[in-house]
């Protein structure tokens, strides 16, 4: 069926260095969306992406759309402790209703001060 | 505006038994959405209504997963009997806009479900 890979699943970093999650689709997305949830709590809305090659920034977080509309991307710049949480991809299929987001397994990110 | 009420908060049932979940979505919000996460992964979509009818319900479980939306405003979530593999995270989900826009989901806190 159609998924949404992302990669890697846990990511450690130290207080100060960057990091970046993958977000691969085996099919052609309408857009996709990025959320946030930190631990215990539920998914947050960051941003939405619709165009091919598309580039948003919010701060210190870049968020890319692939050429073929197929991948995204999302880096952040010096991570801080507040950082932490798992950061979910969610890719809608063209054709799809709005609940058909296909989510990622996600990325859980880890802050070390 | 106020958020996505969900209760209760916490559940522990033993197998076979029922329990049902209650969502009020955001005032407003036409479109309300079932989301079940299992520890690790991300939200699977349960099911999903626009005002008080069902748009998308082809992964509910139907043999003993059931929900409705009767005034087009808070939902229940039911299962009945449960089983083990049942345990997760059951959230709530509402947008403003209808089923072919690209409004964002605003989540509720969840249901955490624990089958014993």
């Amino acid at each position: 069926g159609q998924q949404v890979m992302q990669i890697p699943q846990y990511q450690h970093v130290q207080e100060g260095e960057d990091f970046t999650t993958y977000c691969n689709s085996s099919t052609t997305l309408s857009n996709i969306q990025w959320y946030k949830q930190r631990p215990g709590g539920h998914p947050v809305f960051l941003i939405q992406l619709v165009k091919s090659g598309e580039v948003k920034k919010q701060k210190r977080l870049t968020f890319q759309f692939g050429e073929a509309k197929k991948n995204s991307s999302l880096h952040i710049t010096a991570t801080q402790t507040t950082d932490v949480g798992t950061y979910f991809c969610a890719g809608k299929i063209y054709g799809g209703s709005q609940g058909n987001l296909i989510f990622g397994k996600g990325t859980k990110l880890s802050v070390k001060p | 505006e106020a958020g996505v009420a969900q209760s209760p908060r916490y559940k522990i049932i033993e197998k076979r038994q029922s329990v049902a979940f209650w969502c009020n979505p955001i005032s407003g919000h036409a479109t309300l959405y079932w989301y079940q996460q299992i520890l690790g992964q991300g939200p699977k979509l349960l099911i999903q209504f626009q005002n008080n009818g069902v748009v998308d319900d082809s992964q509910l479980p139907k043999d003993r997963f059931s929900a409705e939306r009767l005034k087009g405003v808070d939902s229940t979530l039911k299962i009945q009997p449960a089983k083990l593999e049942d345990s997760a995270v059951y959230l709530c989900a509402s947008s403003s806009t209808g089923q072919w826009n690209n409004s964002p989901l605003h989540f509720g806190n969840g249901t955490r479900l624990t089958v014993t």
